[in-house]
């Protein structure tokens, strides 16, 4: 089993849809979740950390599940600048970041 | 102002040759990455410094060498280089441990032929 699992889609939705991304991770010691952003050819940038309560940063909604070793990203009113391979991140205390194969998104007009 | 910066850019070589990639961050950060991202995406953790010293080492050929020679640079050096070497290394920082915001380079892609 894969530690990170990501659908990797292509999801293909219009400006303005919600859309969700999912994925679950095998180690039950994981402490930090995080989604990244990865344009095409570009390096990865945080998009926002996930803390246990779930937590929003303007239009994205981000929910850790601990007992289902779970983690969600909702895009709401998505822009076409969304447009991004997006990277769920996990980390144990002292090992580096276990990075998830990634979803790509594209939003068309 | 580049927080992490690589050079080269671009790199294309023969197999067998010794290459070297350099990294250099000015956010103060104490702990320095290489990431290896393939032909696949998949982008995995290959070594990790805190200040100047080795904490973590994956299962990397002994022919990837980090060198960590302060804080603020940590250089990979690859020795006969090989086909398979063909990828996209970024290079990365944070300011303490990795639950710490990570900040890329730009990445380095480096073709073998």
């Amino acid at each position: 089993r894969k530690e990170v699992e990501q659908d990797p889609g292509p999801f293909n939705v219009p400006e303005g849809a919600t859309v969700a991304f999912n994925c679950t991770y095998s180690n039950s010691a994981s402490q930090s979740f995080f989604w990244y952003r990865q344009d095409c050819r570009k390096e990865p940038k945080l998009l926002m950390s996930v803390y246990s309560s779930g937590n929003e940063d303007g239009r994205f909604t981000a929910q850790l599940n601990r007992a289902s070793q779970y983690i969600s990203l909702l895009i709401r009113d998505s822009k076409l600048s969304d447009s991004a391979t997006y990277l769920c991140v996990v980390n144990q205390a002292g090992t580096a970041l276990i990075f998830g194969k990634g979803t790509t998104l594209s939003v068309s007009s | 102002d580049t927080a992490v910066s690589q050079t080269p850019k671009y790199l294309v070589t023969q197999m067998g040759n010794d290459k070297s990639i350099k990294c250099e961050q000015n956010l103060g950060h104490d702990t320095m990455y290489w990431y290896k991202q393939d032909s696949k995406k998949f982008l995995k953790i290959m070594f990790s410094y805190n200040n100047k010293e080795l904490i973590i080492n994956e299962t990397v050929p002994n022919r990837f060498s980090p060198k960590s020679p302060d804080k603020a640079h940590l250089n990979l050096h690859i020795n006969s280089l090989e086909l398979g070497d063909s990828a996209v290394y970024f290079c990365a920082s944070s300011q303490a441990g990795a639950e710490e915001t990570q900040y890329f380079g730009p990445g380095t892609r480096l073709l073998v032929l």
